[in-house]
Parts: C-alpha cells; structure tokens; sequence
C-alpha cells in the first residue's frame, strides 16, 4: 500500500513567510509525529497526535510553529514569520494503533533565504 | 530532560569488518527502537526492543538492550556496502510517548 507522503518535497521560502507543510499518513494510522531534522543530526521530535487531538506539543520551538490535524487523517504544520534557523528537513511519522514502528515520510526540506 | 548520546558519530569500516555502535540514555527508557537512513532518504525502522538484557537478530545485525535500560548497542557483523547509512537509536521513556532520537551513527563502507 501507499506509504507516508509529504508535500511539497521542497520549499524556498523569504524570512518573514508564511509556509505550510502537508502530510498524509497511511490509511488508518491513528498516530501521527511531525519531526525537524537539521543537517547531519537525528530528528528532533516536536508535535504529536493521535487522531485529531494534539497529545504532545512539546518540541514546538517557538509559538511561530503551529501544526494541527482536524480530521484525524492529514496533518499540517505551519510555520509564521520563517527565520533562518527554521531551514530543515521536516519529516512527518504514523503509526498503527498498538504498534511502536513508525513509517516516515519522505520529508519537506524547508530553506530560508 | 531526557538525552539519548551515540558513539561513534562516524565510522568506517573495511567491507567484510564488523562494527559496533552504541547509544546511551541519561534516563531509564520503556523501549528503545533502532532506525536506518540512507544517504538522501528518511528514516526506516528495524527493530524495537523492551526488555531489560533483551537481544534480537536480523540476519548479521545484533541488537541487545541493557540491563538497566539505560543503553543499547547494535553490532553488525561481515559489513557489506549496502549496510552504508546513518544508524539511529530513538528512546522512549513511557510506552507510547514521543522519541528521543540520538543523533546517529554515520557509516562509510570501503569496498
């Protein structure tokens, strides 16, 4: 079957937009996990959600990082105002309901010019 | 908070030479997964383990889970360029929680 997806796969955006990052999870997968992955480092956890609910919003760096998931299905993670510090690699992963693996998508690279 | 550390950050190896790789945690963890990610690709699990001593195969990779769930290695035996990737271990400190990622194991192989 179809795997995570995530779109779009790049984005250049200008310091001070606006960007939204999609992501569609496979087909009943309750949990979804959104990570930002810098250079050469391990992903760093920010956002979690099991259905429509946000369980776990923790890693979220600032309050310019908004992610919300209203149908339970595609998620979305938006970023105000981008910096360049934002400038990463964001991966989004789900998860069947009783099983710890996770599948990742392919990922956005996020650049901030 | 929570911190998972990997050693070596990088490692190269000779093909056919085995290796190790280790990840410690600064806590006690309820699972720790391992992941694999290839050059420009994302991250593919492959193994999870729970118990406290637990060892698990996957054909000539080792995972074993230590006594006080603190640490865990992945040892892999007769390298071969297709193990060529960036090893991850990812803890958790309660069963369905978010992963805390380390921040991997480069791998070069030479043929």
């Amino acid at each position: 079957g179809a795997g995570v997806s995530q779109s779009p796969r790049y984005k250049v955006a200008k310091r001070g937009q606006d960007v939204a990052l999609r992501c569609d999870p496979i087909s009943g997968h309750v949990s979804l996990f959104w990570y930002q992955q810098a250079l050469g480092q391990g992903p760093e956890f920010l956002t979690y959600f099991q259905n429509e609910a946000q369980l776990d919003k923790s890693g979220l760096p600032s309050d310019r990082f908004f992610a919300e998931r209203p149908e339970g299905s595609v998620s979305t993670l938006k970023i105000q105002r981008t910096q360049q510090e934002d400038s990463a690699v964001y991966l989004c992963a789900s998860n069947r309901q009783g099983y710890n693996e996770q599948f990742f998508g392919p990922g956005t690279r996020l650049t901030v010019l | 908070g929570q911190q998972v550390m990997q050693i070596p950050q990088y490692q190269h190896v000779q093909e056919g030479e085995d290796f190790t790789t280790y990840c410690n945690s600064s806590t006690t963890l309820s699972n720790i997964q391992w992941y694999k990610q290839r050059p420009g690709g994302h991250p593919v699990f492959l193994i999870q383990l729970v118990k406290s001593g637990e060892v698990k195969k996957q054909k000539r990779l080792t995972f074993q889970f230590g006594e006080a769930k603190k640490n865990s290695s992945l040892h892999i035996t007769a390298t071969q360029t297709t193990d060529v990737g960036t090893y991850f271990c990812a803890g958790r400190t309660d069963s369905w929680g978010k992963l805390q990622f380390g921040a991997g194991t480069q791998v070069v192989v030479t043929p």
